[in-house]
């Protein structure tokens, strides 16, 4: 398996519910990035966490790190039908300017 | 403040041909990041670059693929005797300096006939 895998690989949500997403990785990092990107159109950053972080926040969002089990989960509450998008996480390794993408959970959100 | 521009959004090649992808960072920024995405897929790093030296160029391809950020201009992507495995949508990151946030630009999709 490779760094910054997602989990679930797929998750389906009525609108107004909480969808939970996770992301594993192996190595130790930097910072580990939550990224949206909708059908066939460019990426958007959501949230970057460092290393020596345990939780952010922005808007319905929340992330939160455990570096302890290399783990961090996404967190979107009362969701949209706007939400509905590939998410992906990436890491960045210490040292290492480029970031490993795992390969998303895609989320959907029926109104 | 414009974000990172990418062109073309489209391309088209037929087997054997050459490819040119342009990418404009964000103004301020030094740092430029090529990906690659197949379709169902997340994006696989390729080369990493700073102005007028490659950083990191561990995913890229050994033969046809080849990476540049000159002094002045913008960072091209070059991908010569394309094949048809080569379809995929080619992302450019950029930041300010190593390990900081990296902004995306809309992406190039590549199509190879």
């Amino acid at each position: 398996s490779q760094q910054g895998e997602e989990d679930p690989q797929a998750l389906s949500i009525q609108e107004g519910e909480n969808a939970t997403m996770n992301c594993s990785y192996k190595t130790s990092i930097n910072n580990l990035q939550w990224y949206r990107q909708n059908s066939g159109r460019g990426l958007v950053h959501l949230i970057l966490i460092r290393s020596n972080e345990r939780e952010k926040h922005s808007g319905r969002l929340r992330v939160t790190l455990d570096t302890s089990k290399k783990s961090s989960s996404l967190l979107i509450t009362a969701s949209r039908a706007a939400d509905t998008a590939s998410y992906f996480c990436a890491t960045d390794g210490a040292n290492a300017g480029k970031s490993t993408f795992g390969d998303g959970t895609t989320l959907t959100v029926k109104p | 403040n414009a974000g990172v521009m990418q062109n073309p959004r489209h391309l088209v090649r037929r087997r054997g041909q050459e490819a040119r992808l342009r990418c404009s960072p964000m103004k301020g920024h030094s740092h430029v990041y090529w990906y690659r995405q197949l379709p169902e897929e997340g994006l696989k790093f390729m080369v990493y670059l700073q102005k007028e030296n490659i950083i990191d160029e561990s995913g890229m391809p050994k033969e046809r693929f080849s990476a540049e950020f000159p002094k002045e201009g913008p960072s091209i992507l070059r991908i010569q005797q394309v094949v048809r495995g080569d379809s995929a949508a080619y992302f450019c990151a950029s930041s300010r300096t190593q390990g900081d946030e990296q902004f995306f630009g809309p992406g190039t999709r590549l199509t190879v006939l």
